[in-house]
């Protein structure tokens, strides 16, 4: 069974930073790019970037939002993919989810996601 | 950046219904264009990829349409599990983009 999970939320003030990590089982994970999404309460959903596989030379992909706060990697070996969140603000508190890039009918989808985990930036 | 707009927002409706959710692109997306659900407190799950293509383990009475810029997700008979919320993506081009979202309840 392919599971996402991801850890590493809570509470921080604005301009701190903090380390989100998405640990993945159930498939080959270096195979696939990985995505972040996040949600802020009771709010639709925003894409925050994509890292790409070694294939791609792990390249990235990012929202203007986060893009320079935000730094998105993996660590193959430990089927572990992380988001580095800097100068976070209060406009990033959020639920934050990890998806699997899936490759067909000519591009990558999302499936599936993790379950999330909830970053409150506020002092 | 491509832009998404759900219509309607909101809808409600009745066990047994045909319900169809519209999503219009800003510019042409071809088909890149997906739709998923998601209940409230849990993760998105995708339904449907390639604007038509139903997702491994999705129920056959809901459907997708369309390419360009327009597009439709069709529920053929709305079950009571199928109250929830409803997002379009398109992964055409970066920054990949959501719609607003459209909320199924209970009429």
């Amino acid at each position: 069974e392919v599971q996402l999970v991801e850890s590493g939320g809570g509470l921080v003030q604005p301009g701190g930073s903090l380390r989100l990590s998405c640990e993945a089982s159930g498939f080959t994970f270096s195979d696939h790019f990985m995505d972040w999404v996040r949600q802020a309460p009771g709010k639709g959903l925003e894409w925050v970037g994509r890292i790409r596989n070694k294939v791609h030379s792990y390249s990235t992909e990012y929202a203007a939002s986060v893009k320079g706060r935000f730094t998105i990697s993996r660590d193959d070996s430990k089927n572990s993919l992380s988001l580095q969140m800097n100068s976070l603000k209060t406009d990033d508190t959020a639920v934050y989810y990890c998806g699997r890039g899936v490759a067909a009918a000519g591009t990558v989808w999302f499936e599936p996601w993790g379950q999330g985990t909830l970053v409150t930036v506020s002092s | 950046d491509i832009q998404l707009t759900q219509s309607p927002s909101f809808l409600s409706a009745s066990v047994g219904d045909r319900v169809t959710i519209t999503c219009r692109a800003s510019q042409g997306i071809s088909s890149f264009l997906a739709w998923c659900q998601q209940k409230p407190g849990k993760a998105p799950k995708l339904l449907i990829y390639a604007a038509s293509t139903l997702q491994s383990g999705v129920p056959s009475r809901f459907s997708g349409s369309g390419s360009g810029t327009e597009f439709t997700l069709t529920i053929s008979s709305l079950q009571p599990e199928d109250f929830a919320t409803y997002y379009c993506q398109q992964l055409n081009s970066y920054p990949l983009t959501f719609g607003g979202g459209t909320k199924v309840e209970i009429k």
